[in-house]
């Protein structure tokens, strides 16, 4: 199985600041597996990149992803009111071979 | 507009068993695989299982195999997680997620709003 480990723990940013986020992975994941989440308290994750690097329909340009075999990132170029929540990592392939990240937290700082 | 509506969660005893179903509309749905993924504040978000399109293909999680079955009903657009020998650990919200396409590889791109399961001890 394939660990996926996400840093920060808690990214505290002010609105308009640039996100970085980090997610490693414990074996090398071919970049078309990998998809980053977003989920606010109390609702379901939502699809914001997949294949690395190619976003969801609707997702707004200031998301990006990039990042390869072991190591992937999520950046958010500047961060809106609406940005705050709770950042998930995943790769996918055929399963059972579906594992998440732990999460990473974006707040107000 | 794709839209999952899940049902079936509720608090069940230790060693008992609950059925999950997801409603699914807006898709052609036979065209896409299904998962469900369950969420607790401990251990994150955890793939259960997945069924093809077709529903010839079943994949589980270790931690659930040979306790729950996925199944789908292409003719209702439905699909279900028969859940048996229910644990304490398998306390968690339930979401039933959709594949991009027919098959069990891809992300998820949408989710239905989640279904609570209670195993109390």
């Amino acid at each position: 199985e394939i660990v996926l480990t996400q840093s920060p723990d808690t990214l505290s940013l002010s609105p308009g600041e640039r996100a970085t986020l980090s997610c490693r992975a414990s074996q090398r994941v071919a970049s078309t597996y990998l998809a980053w989440y977003q989920q606010k308290s109390g609702q379901a994750p939502r699809l914001l990149i997949s294949g690395a690097s190619t976003r969801a329909t609707g997702i707004p340009d200031r998301f990006s992803g990039s990042g390869s075999g072991t190591d992937f990132s999520l950046s958010i170029s500047r961060v809106e009111p609406e940005d705050f929540a709770v950042y998930f990592c995943q790769q996918y392939g055929t399963s059972p071979s579906i594992t998440f990240g732990q999460g990473t937290r974006l707040e107000i700082k | 507009e794709v839209q999952l509506l899940e049902s079936g969660g509720g608090l069940v005893q230790r060693g008992g068993s609950l059925r999950l179903s997801c409603a699914a509309s807006g898709i052609n749905f036979k065209d896409y695989g299904m998962s469900w993924v369950r969420q607790t504040p401990g251990k994150g978000l955890e793939w259960v299982a997945g069924i093809s399109g077709s529903g010839g293909s079943t994949y589980y999680a270790d931690s659930v195999k040979g306790r729950f079955t996925i199944s789908r009903d292409n003719s209702k657009n439905t699909v279900s997680l028969q859940m048996n020998s229910l644990r304490a650990e398998d306390t968690a919200v339930y979401f039933c997620a959709k594949f991009e396409a027919a098959s069990t590889l891809g992300p998820f791109d949408t989710w239905g709003q989640g279904t609570l399961v209670t195993v109390s001890s």
